[in-house]
């Protein structure tokens, strides 16, 4: 069965430092790998997604995320981070054949001015 | 990019009445939208799968008789709950697989908040 974790319940870090939201992934095959991310009483935003190709994915507001095939794992990283970026982001893994989601548990970041 | 609605964004009600919330794809045709259920500080959960001109199919647990699920048009699924109680207020959200052209995504609707009395 294909799961998605984010071992981090909260991060947190200084405004205009860099941002790492760790997510490791267990599929049989090929993963298609997503992050979204998720602000108070809404739904979710796409940042960026892996399908194929190369493993440094960029997204939206500057967000990049690293595949690591030997790992298992596809991080989301800002190189410099906004107060703004305080949200929840979640981790996903996209079935190919279904298309349904699995989602990790989510992670929520803070960044402290 | 691709929009998905709902509605209501929110809704309370007491216990024992039926809700009905509407998620449409606003420019494209979405011959397959999902269901989730979100609780507070928790992911989301897949509920069913919503495929137009067919009955839908529930994930393990999720009673069908509780959580009715109409895709009656390639833009519009709704989910019924009904004989709501308190354990079913959550936040539900919609996604629609936007099958046509040449791009094939799945897009989130904004959510809507279920408060049950």
């Amino acid at each position: 069965a294909q799961s998605v974790a984010q071992p981090e319940d909260q991060v947190n870090v200084a405004e205009g430092n860099p941002l790492t939201v760790k997510c490791t992934y267990s599929v049989s095959g090929n993963p298609y790998l997503f992050w979204y991310v998720q602000y108070p009483n809404r739904g979710l935003q796409f940042l960026l997604k892996y399908i194929t190709g190369d493993n440094l994915v960029k997204g939206s507001y500057g967000f990049e995320a690293e595949f690591n095939k030997s790992q298992t794992s596809f991080h989301l990283k800002k190189p410099s981070a906004l107060v703004s970026d305080s949200a929840l982001y979640f981790c996903a893994v996209r079935d190919k054949g279904t298309y349904k989601y699995i989602f990790g548990t989510g992670t929520r970041l803070k960044v402290l001015a | 990019g691709a929009v998905v609605s709902q509605h209501p964004s929110w809704v309370i009600c007491k216990s024992g009445t039926s809700v009905k919330i509407e998620c449409r794809s606003l420019d494209f045709q979405a011959t397959t939208m999902f269901w989730y259920r979100q609780f507070p500080k928790q992911s989301l959960m897949l509920m069913a799968t919503s495929n137009e001109g067919s009955k839908a199919t529930y994930e393990q647990g999720v009673e069908k008789d509780k959580f009715l699920i109409n895709h009656a048009s390639l833009t519009l699924s709704t989910l019924t709950v009904t004989s709501a109680h308190p354990e079913d207020s959550s936040f539900y959200i919609c996604s629609a697989r936007n099958t046509g052209g040449l791009i094939n995504e799945q897009f989130f609707g904004p959510g809507t908040r279920l408060t049950v009395l």
